[in-house]
């Protein structure tokens, strides 16, 4: 079976610190990749989605950056965070070329002070 | 711009009784839509999805109702538990090689 696995968990990191979180997926080959981000009591917003390696498309300007290493290794970065960076950030993997549903992680509670 | 929206924010209902978290979308192009739970501090979690070339799709005590013209979804939840108690969020996706665009969510809260 697919899992999906997104760490840590929780985070705390200042202003200006360098940030990165990554995800992996096991039991599937070439998914999709998406990281959103979901702010206190709001929905979900799409960050990037990347369709295979190296293959990283941006929905929104911001002060991050995507990465996909590897087919199942998902990362999320910054080089300097700032507070409005902080937020519920969930990776999720569907399978490619199909209108299916999105697997999501648990989730990263990063907080900026 | 086009997006997916929930009518109501906030739902409470009591246990045993059925709830209706409704849905609106603009995007005509969408041809799938999912509807997701999401416990506090947790990921969102699958629970039913609906292609746009059916009206109404039945899993455990979910039903998801599609109506086109009006560009409107809803879940309906039989007899609700205490369990059921999360965030509702509708999703919709445009076609292959497009990611799932949410709607802002619906708190349902079920009362003893």
């Amino acid at each position: 079976s697919q899992t999906i696995h997104q760490w840590p968990a929780t985070l705390v990191q200042p202003v200006g610190s360098p940030l990165s979180l990554e995800c992996t997926v096991e039991g599937t080959s070439n998914p999709n990749l998406y990281w959103y981000r979901q702010a206190a009591g709001r929905g979900l917003q799409l960050l990037f989605y990347s369709v295979g390696i190296g293959q990283i498309s941006s929905e929104v300007p911001q002060n991050l950056s995507a990465s996909r290493p590897q087919d199942r290794q998902f990362i999320l970065s910054s080089k300097k965070l700032l507070l409005s960076d902080s937020g519920f950030y969930l990776c999720a993997w569907s399978v490619t070329g199909a209108d299916t549903e999105a697997f999501f992680g648990q989730g990263t509670r990063l907080t900026v002070v | 711009g086009e997006s997916v929206g929930l009518h109501l924010p906030t739902l409470s209902v009591q246990e045993g009784d059925n709830s209706i978290i409704n849905c609106a979308y603009s995007n005509s192009a969408s041809d799938y839509f999912i509807w997701y739970k999401q416990e506090s501090g947790k990921g969102p979690q699958f629970i039913i999805d609906i292609r746009s070339n059916m009206d109404k799709r039945q899993g455990q005590r979910v039903t998801v109702l599609l109506n086109k013209t009006v560009k409107h979804l809803s879940l309906q939840i039989a007899a609700t538990q205490p369990g059921d108690s999360a965030v509702y969020f509708c999703a919709e996706n445009r076609g292959s090689g497009y990611a799932l665009n949410f709607g802002k969510g619906t708190s349902l809260l079920v009362t003893p």
